[in-house]
């Protein structure tokens, strides 16, 4: 049964820190991975999708990588600001056609000024 | 594109009463699914559909119908409901290989059963 673990569950910098927030998952077969991001009280949003044949992805200061063999990917976020205080959830799908998402439980991130 | 839309966005139920929430996506995808999310518990699929007037059960669907009579609807409804069904609920719609199935989230509805 697949597991997506993330830690650490809550992570608090200062502005301008660089970070990475990991999440690893049990079993390396999957078709993608992707990273979103909730704010509080608020939906999910899509930050990144990881297919498996790729090593990683970009999005103005936001890195992903992923490392299907050893089961984990990194989101990492570059001179972080305040308002990327947020919840971070990453997930993997396990296939093509339907196939659910498993999610991790997240890392609640706090950038204060 | 007003993208994935939910209501209602919080409700109170007494326990024993029913309701439907309802998800409406306005992208022409094919898949549906409702979630829920509970401290601690990252998220649990519920309900999917990959396609109008198919339904089935995801990983927690005890206490819950669904019924998607259009493309664009998905509707979860609880008969009964239950102080465990206090949750907040996602709705969410993906594409088809195309686009990886990438998942695009409303913004919930927080429900509370006394």
């Amino acid at each position: 049964k697949q597991e997506v673990t993330q830690i650490p569950a809550a992570l608090s910098v200062p502005e301008g820190e660089n970070l990475v927030l990991n999440c690893s998952f049990t079993d390396s077969a999957i078709y993608n991975l992707q990273w979103f991001r909730q704010d509080p009280g608020k939906g999910l949003t899509s930050l990144l999708l990881i297919q498996s044949s790729q090593r990683e992805q970009t999005s103005g200061r936001l890195n992903a990588s992923l490392d299907k063999s050893s089961g984990r990917s990194t989101l990492y976020i570059a001179a972080s600001q305040p308002g990327d205080s947020a919840t971070y959830l990453c997930a993997v799908r396990l296939g093509t056609g339907f196939q659910k998402l498993v999610f991790g439980t997240g890392t609640r991130l706090l950038v204060s000024p | 594109n007003a993208g994935v839309t939910q209501t209602p966005k919080f409700r109170v139920l007494k326990t024993g009463q029913s309701m439907t929430l309802l998800c409406a996506q306005d992208m022409n995808h094919e898949y549906m699914y409702w979630y829920r999310q509970d401290p601690g518990m990252g998220l649990r699929l519920i309900h999917y559909s990959v396609g109008e007037g198919t339904t089935a059960k995801g990983e927690v669907p005890d206490g819950y119908n669904v019924s998607r009579l259009k493309k664009q609807n998905f509707l979860l409804g609880l008969e009964s409901a239950a102080p465990s069904q206090t949750s907040v609920y996602f709705c969410a719609s993906s594409p088809t290989r195309r686009s990886s199935y990438e998942q695009y989230f409303g913004p919930g509805t927080r429900l509370t059963v006394t």
